[in-house]
């Protein structure tokens, strides 16, 4: 089975500060990974996914990933907040066994940004 | 152009109601879901269903339906509705299940 923690429902930053979001999961298989985003009364939107390729993965907005293993994380970052990015952000894995299971999401994280 | 699509946006019914969600895909994937999400903003997946297999998450209640007229389609039926269906229930889909999930934008039902 697997299982996504996001560390801390809510993270506030400052505009212009570093935005760090934590997630670490567990798979007894190499798992596969995503970051996505809802903005308010919005669907999902995938900002990066880690699929066994580049253990750093950029996504869009300028948010980026990296996959180690040994720490079984997967921690989204942005150097510098914008205030668009005041949102609700997912971290999700699934196996490589063909999309049966689906995603397993973890709770999520509020990123809230001060002016 | 829209990748996942599904109808409504908003749904309000009353108790003891029949509702149905349909949702369509026209990216060629090979597997489609429903999850709901609750008012904690919790994801958590509902059906995942290919043209193969359905598969049920053990917790959802046999008022829920799946049903797939054709690989670009899956349905949701919602017999008898409790107000603890209130939510909002997203379709996704993706290719092997590996490449991506894509996610419309979801229904808003409100149970009254």
């Amino acid at each position: 089975a697997q299982s996504v923690t996001q560390l801390g429902s809510h993270v506030s930053v400052s505009e212009g500060a570093l935005v760090l979001l934590r997630c670490n999961y567990s798979s007894s298989v190499p798992p596969y990974l995503f970051w996505y985003v809802q903005y308010p009364n919005q669907g999902l939107q995938l900002l990066l996914k880690y699929t066994s390729a580049a253990t750093l993965v950029k996504g869009i907005n300028g948010f980026e990933a990296e996959f180690k293993k040994s720490e079984t994380s997967f921690h989204l970052t942005k150097p510098s907040a914008h205030m668009s990015d005041a949102a609700e952000y997912f971290c999700a894995v699934t196996d490589s066994g063909g999309g049966a299971d689906g995603l397993t999401f973890g709770k999520g994280t509020h990123l809230i940004i001060q002016p | 152009d829209t990748a996942v699509s599904q109808t409504p946006k908003y749904l309000v019914t009353q108790m003891g109601n029949d509702k149905s969600i349909k949702c369509e895909q026209n990216l060629g994937h090979d597997t489609m879901y429903w999850y709901k999400q609750d008012s904690k903003k919790f994801l958590k997946i509902m059906f995942s269903y290919n043209n193969k297999e359905l598969i049920i998450n053990e917790t959802v209640p046999n008022r829920f339906s799946p049903k797939s007229p054709d690989k670009a389609h899956l349905n949701l039926h919602i017999n008898s509705l409790e107000l603890g269906d209130s939510a909002v229930y997203f379709c996704a889909s993706s290719l092997m299940g590996q490449y991506g999930y894509t996610f419309g934008s979801g229904t808003r039902l409100t149970v009254v």
